[in-house]
């Protein structure tokens, strides 16, 4: 298995592109949430999806959009970039939910919006 | 709201000694904790998952405790070893989410 793969590791965009990045797990989780890490803020939910077809919003979804079309895939959009969204972003899967469940986390992309 | 904090924020030991990291959350209405390790510049990895059903989880040199009555989780690292340096999180589900602690970075000195 390779787990929870991300791309792209690094990307440096300027304010106002537009950008998705990419996450992918193989281990047939139906749950997958996005966060966005900072310092001295650490790690903040963007959004989550507990399974193909639905997503809910978590604690900082402005400027960000998601979709789940499969169950593999849960990418996030940036649909006008700010330097305000200069961060790490991780994306992480588990079977079912939060409760219960040991979440599996990807790499990390590195963005930074100039 | 659940709140989880990590004390000391920084730690920094000789090669050997045994690591003692603390965990403490506001609400003790868990399912779990999970603590985890991140390398600079890198992802996080799981180490321990321990259930709120189970006062004790271990993993080689790991062991992690878990008290909700008191809101707190210890994880301890036996014989640390200069790779063991890294920042450790812990985190508890909160709806749909967890709550990560803002971690403690340790260095083990050679």
């Amino acid at each position: 298995n390779a787990g929870v793969t991300q791309t792209p590791k690094f990307q440096v965009l300027k304010t106002g592109q537009s950008m998705t990045l990419q996450c992918a797990q193989d281990m047939n989780h139906e749950y997958m949430s996005w966060y966005r890490q900072d310092p001295g803020m650490g790690l903040r939910l963007i959004h989550y999806s507990v399974g193909a077809g639905i997503t809910d919003q978590g604690e900082v979804p402005n400027g960000y959009n998601v979709s789940r079309s499969t169950t593999e895939d849960f990418p996030l959009r940036l649909l006008s970039a700010a330097p305000s969204q200069t961060s790490v972003y991780f994306c992480a899967s588990s079977p079912t939910g939060t409760s219960g469940n040991e979440q599996y986390f990807g790499p990390g992309t590195r963005l930074t919006v100039t | 709201k659940q709140e989880v904090t990590q004390i000391p924020a920084a730690l920094s030991v000789p090669e050997g000694e045994n690591l003692v990291l603390n965990c403490s959350f506001t609400d003790s209405a868990i399912y779990n904790l999970q603590w985890f390790r991140q390398d600079p510049g890198k992802g996080l990895t799981s180490l321990l998952l321990i259930q709120s059903s189970q006062r004790e989880q271990t993993s080689g040199r790991l062991n992690a405790s878990l008290d909700k009555s008191s809101g707190r989780s210890t994880l301890y690292i036996a014989a640390s070893q200069p790779g063991d340096s890294a920042t450790y999180l812990c985190a508890v589900p909160n709806d749909y989410k967890l709550s990560f602690g803002a971690g403690t970075t340790v260095t083990v000195r050679a």
